[in-house]
Formats: C-alpha cells, structure tokens, sequence
C-alpha cells in the first residue's frame, strides 16, 4: 500500500531536548516535505527537498533542521524545542512540488 | 508568500444542498490544487487544475479557476454528512506548494 509514515504520532516534551520526528515513503518519490498547522493558520512549509541531499527551506524553518541521505525518508529535527513549536506537524511527499501531495498521518507535538 | 485565503472560513449546510468555496491567491502559478482534511488527520488530495484549463470535474467536484482574477472555487454537489472536513486550497509556484486556511464545512443530516 502507497504511504507516508510518520512517527510518533503523539509526542510530549520539554524545551531544550532534542527530538526527530521520523518520515518514510514507499512511493518512489524525488519530493518530500515538512508543514506545521496551527489554528486559523493553515499548513505553513518548513523545509522541502527536491531530492536526496537536496533540501530547501520553507516559510517557517526557523528552529528546525533536516537531511535527506536516503530517497525514502526525511526526518525533522528540533534540536532544541520551545514552546512555539508545539503544533501538528505533516510529512508529505510527491512526485514533484507540482503534483499531488501524499500525506502522513500527522505528529502531535506538545512543548512544555 | 502567496497563500491562498479561502472563503468562507466556516460553511454550515443541510444534507443535500450544494457547497461552494472560494479561493484567492496572489502570483502566478502552475496550477492549483484542493484537498480535504478530516479533523485533525492528514491532508487528502482532491483535484488539480491547471493554469490553462478554466474548468475540471471528478465526481461531485466542480473546480472553477480564473487566472485573471487569481481566484478558483470549489463546487460539491448534493452533499452527504460524511463532506464534513476542511477544505483547503493550494497553489502550485516555483518549488513550492503554499495552502491557503481552509474553510471549514459542515453537513448536517
């Protein structure tokens, strides 16, 4: 079955310490992205990349890093977590920036 | 950026009726796309457009863009309770795919 995977689903922190939030694809896909949601401000994009050890940032990528070593996953990480990152958090990746987007399930962040 | 704004935010219908939402956005772009999000769950992908086509069906979709006015709308017909979800638009620019704040839609039986 064609997927986006995301783990954990449900994560609760304190500020400073280091987390990733993993993201797998089985699609084949060059492109893979990162978006936050937070209410009344939709998806916003905090890195992309267009293909292995190529990434890009979004509009909100401060506070957040990435690599792309393989084609198939795109991990996010805080290194150091604050209270304005708590939000949901979607992987989503595609054939291209133009084409349908595939989403994961989503990551639950909460930063206390 | 060249977000999209939806409107309406918010969209309360009756089972049946149809449900129309707007999208505006602000650059040029290679196409557009709608998607639809059950609470809290990821984003599903609906329909896509692109920038030379004025008009494309799927289903009970009618999707409407109009370049010269940097604006599209999505059109549902004879709506069940199970459209509840928030739609939302997103354009297709250089590298990127911004998505508007979505309205939100709900269909009572």
């Amino acid at each position: 079955e064609a997927q986006v995977t995301q783990n954990p689903r449900y994560l609760i922190t304190v500020t400073g310490k280091k987390l990733t939030v993993t993201c797998s694809q089985n699609m084949n896909h060059e492109y893979m992205s990162w978006y936050r949601q937070d209410p009344g401000l939709g998806l916003r994009q905090i890195y992309y990349s267009m293909n292995v050890e190529v990434t890009d940032k979004g509009d909100v990528p401060e506070g957040y890093k990435v690599s792309r070593k393989e084609k198939r996953n795109f991990p996010l990480i805080l290194e150091s977590p604050s209270p304005n990152q708590t939000s949901l958090y979607f992987c989503a990746s595609s054939l291209s920036s133009w084409y349908e987007q595939y989403f994961g399930p989503g990551t639950r962040l909460t930063v206390t | 950026s060249q977000q999209g704004e939806e409107d309406p935010q918010a969209l309360s219908i009756q089972e049946g009726e149809n449900a129309t939402m707007n999208c505006s956005y602000k650059t040029s772009i290679n196409n557009l796309q709608w998607y639809r999000q059950n609470s809290g769950r990821g984003l599903v992908h609906l329909i896509l457009i692109r920038s030379n086509e004025r008009e494309k069906h799927s289903g009970r979709l009618r999707v409407t863009l109009d370049t010269s006015k940097k604006s599209s709308s999505l059109l549902i017909t004879a709506s069940r309770a199970a459209d509840t979800a928030s739609y939302f638009c997103a354009t297709s620019g250089f590298q990127k795919l911004v998505f508007g704040t979505g309205t939100r839609l709900l269909v009572s039986p």
